[in-house]
């Protein structure tokens, strides 16, 4: 069974242009998470998603970054325009749902490194 | 609100030498606390888990107890290998936190033949 998917690897771009991150969850997974981990510090929790709806956006930093995932599959990070301080690893985890009162296992992708000149 | 503090890298250790890495954390609720490793050029996997007090996680050789008493679950390892040269990261989910998982800031851990 394939894992989590994150597309780029890699991305350097200049501040003030766009950059979208594409993420694949494992088949089957309605959670979808994103993550940030900026300049080596913890690594910030930035929303949820079930199925295509947002559950948890409280870690969006600005409205400079949008979230997308239509028809619930994949989903896209999209900074729009970027600043120095966006520079870092972004990364996604799917989970399954199997209710409230279980531990739904995060799987993590293995990140996307951004870098903003 | 939830946090994890653990302690701060990079540690350096020979082949064989024992490992502790602390991590103490802030909570309402009752978290499920977890030891997540990223290996170079990997991406996050789960190491260990436990989801009640004195709970001992355990995997590959590291153990982590759930001490609510201290709030702690420091990770160890008896005898690390090079192989266990990663960045470690303590982290909990639930209680007031509800899904999301709140991270430490990671520890590099390199190990020296």
């Amino acid at each position: 069974e394939a894992g989590v998917t994150q597309f780029p690897s890699h991305s350097v771009i200049e501040k003030g242009q766009t950059v979208t991150l594409r993420c694949d969850p494992i088949s089957g997974h309605d959670n979808l998470y994103w993550y940030r981990r900026v300049m080596g510090k913890e690594i910030k929790f930035l929303l949820h998603f079930v199925k295509e709806s947002k559950q948890d956006e409280s870690g969006m930093p600005n409205n400079r970054f949008l979230a997308e995932r239509t028809g619930g599959t994949y989903s896209t990070l999209k900074v729009q325009p970027a600043e120095l301080e966006d520079s870092g690893v972004y990364f996604c985890a799917s989970s399954q749902d199997r209710g409230v009162a279980s531990y739904n296992e995060q799987f993590f992708g293995p990140g996307t490194r951004l870098t903003v000149l | 609100g939830n946090s994890v503090t653990q302690m701060e890298g990079p540690v350096t250790l020979s082949e064989e030498a024992f490992l502790t890495i602390n991590c103490t954390y802030t909570a309402t609720g009752y978290p499920s606390l977890f030891w997540y490793v990223q290996y170079p050029g990997e991406g996050l996997q789960l190491l260990l888990k436990a989801t009640k007090a004195d709970d001992k996680g355990s995997n590959k050789g590291f153990e982590a107890t759930y001490r609510k008493e201290t709030t702690s679950f420091h990770l160890e390892k008896g005898s690390v290998q090079v192989s266990d040269s990663a960045v470690y990261f303590c982290a909990l989910s639930g209680g007031s936190s509800a899904s999301k998982i709140i991270f430490g800031s990671g520890t590099r851990l390199s190990i020296r033949p």
